[in-house]
């Protein structure tokens, strides 16, 4: 199995903050790498595919980067409605996929 | 605008089989341009990928839980099912449904997810 570890595991930050969380997998995985956003007592949403496409109807403060085993998820300026856990996805070794275990972003 | 609806028991009997269906409105489970999958989430923990399956009828499963896992699907009724077998505590989860899009295998619709306990 490919292990996503997800850093950190939680943060607290401002309205407004630069937010950054890292995802990084046991071995490469090209760029097979997605990103969604949980809420409490919600489904995951979809907000990066591919290491860096946006969803449709995802805001542009969201933005994803990397390649191989490490990556990024950014949000450039943090609203209040992006507080929330945060999840990495590998789709590389297809079917087997695997998340990461998460980062709560919690407000300052 | 696809809409996945996850529906079943939500306590199961330690010993029994886990039975749920996801049920697609919006778009035809029969376009062969996604996997049918499912996905479960114990209480504050992380995702754990479950199964997935085509229209045709193929499918995948987590090696972790592939000798209890049947994943089925009815194209007729634009609706797939999860049968886990012999649950115990440890299957106690959120149960969600979700679209995997061919062919990077990300989920771009999801259930709104499902409580299933297991408890005598």
């Amino acid at each position: 199995d490919i292990q996503m570890t997800q850093s950190p595991s939680s943060l607290s930050a401002s309205v407004g903050d630069r937010v950054t969380i890292t995802c990084r997998a046991s071995q490469s995985i090209s760029s097979y790498l997605n990103w969604y956003q949980q809420k409490p007592g919600k489904a995951p949403k979809l907000l990066i595919y591919a290491t860096s496409s946006l969803q449709s109807g995802v805001p542009s403060r969201f933005s994803g980067s990397g390649s191989g085993t490490d990556f990024t998820l950014t949000i450039s300026s943090l609203q209040p409605e992006d507080f929330a856990t945060y999840y990495c996805q590998q789709s590389y070794s297809t079917p087997q996929v695997t998340f990461g275990g998460g980062t709560k972003v919690e407000i300052k | 605008q696809v809409q996945l609806q996850e529906s079943g028991p939500g306590l199961v009997k330690p010993s029994q089989t886990l039975s749920l269906t996801c049920t697609v409105s919006g778009g035809s489970i029969s376009s062969g341009s996604y996997y049918w999958s499912w996905i479960r989430q114990p209480a504050g923990k992380g995702l754990e990928w479950i199964g997935r399956i085509y229209t045709s009828g193929s499918t995948n499963y987590n090696p972790s839980l592939k000798s209890r896992v049947t994943i089925s699907v009815d194209t007729s009724k634009n609706q797939f099912s999860l049968k886990l077998s012999s649950v115990t505590a440890a299957d106690t989860a959120v149960y969600y449904c979700a679209r995997g899009v061919i062919p990077l295998y990300y989920f771009d619709y999801w259930g709104q997810g499902t409580l299933v306990t297991v408890s005598s």
